[in-house]
């Protein structure tokens, strides 16, 4: 069964905004990260946060994870064409099992 | 360079055909995942090996084998119990618990 649900499951925005996503999960995880994939390809990761960290920053990739909510966000700062793709979260529970959400699919507009 | 392999990119399979996925890593992580993934949806775990030698079932392994007889190399089998195999499926590999690392994915259809 899928363990993280992201929201939305679609999002357009122009060129230089920010774009955020939700990801809710529904036991306690060991990590939870964060995909990329572009259409046809395979996933590429972003981030890694741990049960027991509240933020990570990779570039214009802002992470946050709250496990009293049980929930995280990706935030994608000053956005550009290249950052359409679909975005996956994928939570490493107490089974072992990384399970992936559906994914949020990002639309840059030029 | 490092990473995965995954071979065909296309594969057709006829009705009552087995067919093998072909997935090879050279980034010496002992654990080793199949993932399928349907249009629109996300990744359902297939079956994952943490070391050679040993694997184990994942959320949708009926229909699938798998052997893990080296540390580079995890194949997946569609046999034709698999009723409904048409999808993009998705090798990868990782230290145990880490960051996963996917091959380019293979598209199996249906002839």
């Amino acid at each position: 069964s899928q363990q993280g649900e992201e929201d939305p499951q679609a999002l357009s925005i122009q060129e230089g905004e920010n774009a955020t996503m939700n990801c809710s999960y529904k036991t306690s995880i060991n990590n939870l990260q964060w995909y990329r994939q572009n259409s046809g390809r395979g996933l590429v990761h972003l981030i890694l946060i741990r049960s027991n960290e509240r933020e990570k920053h990779s570039g214009r990739l802002r992470v946050t994870l709250d496990t009293s909510k049980k929930s995280s966000s990706l935030l994608i700062t000053a956005s550009r064409a290249a950052d359409t793709a679909s975005y996956f979260c994928a939570t490493d529970a107490d089974d072992y099992k990384l399970s992936f959400g559906a994914g949020t699919t990002v639309t840059v507009r030029a | 360079d490092g990473g995965i392999t995954q071979s065909p990119k296309y594969l057709f399979r006829k009705e009552g055909q087995n067919v093998t996925l072909s997935c090879e890593q050279n980034l010496n992580h002992d654990a080793m995942y199949w993932y399928r993934q349907d249009p629109g949806q996300g990744l359902r775990l297939i079956y994952y090996s943490q070391i050679v030698n040993d694997f184990q079932k994942g959320d949708i392994a009926e229909g699938y084998s798998v052997s893990r007889e080296k540390k580079e190399s995890f194949p997946l089998t569609v046999t034709s119990a698999q009723k409904n195999p048409t999808a993009f499926y998705l090798c990868a590999s990782s230290v145990w618990r880490e960051k996963l690392f996917f091959g380019s994915g293979t598209q199996l259809s249906v002839l």
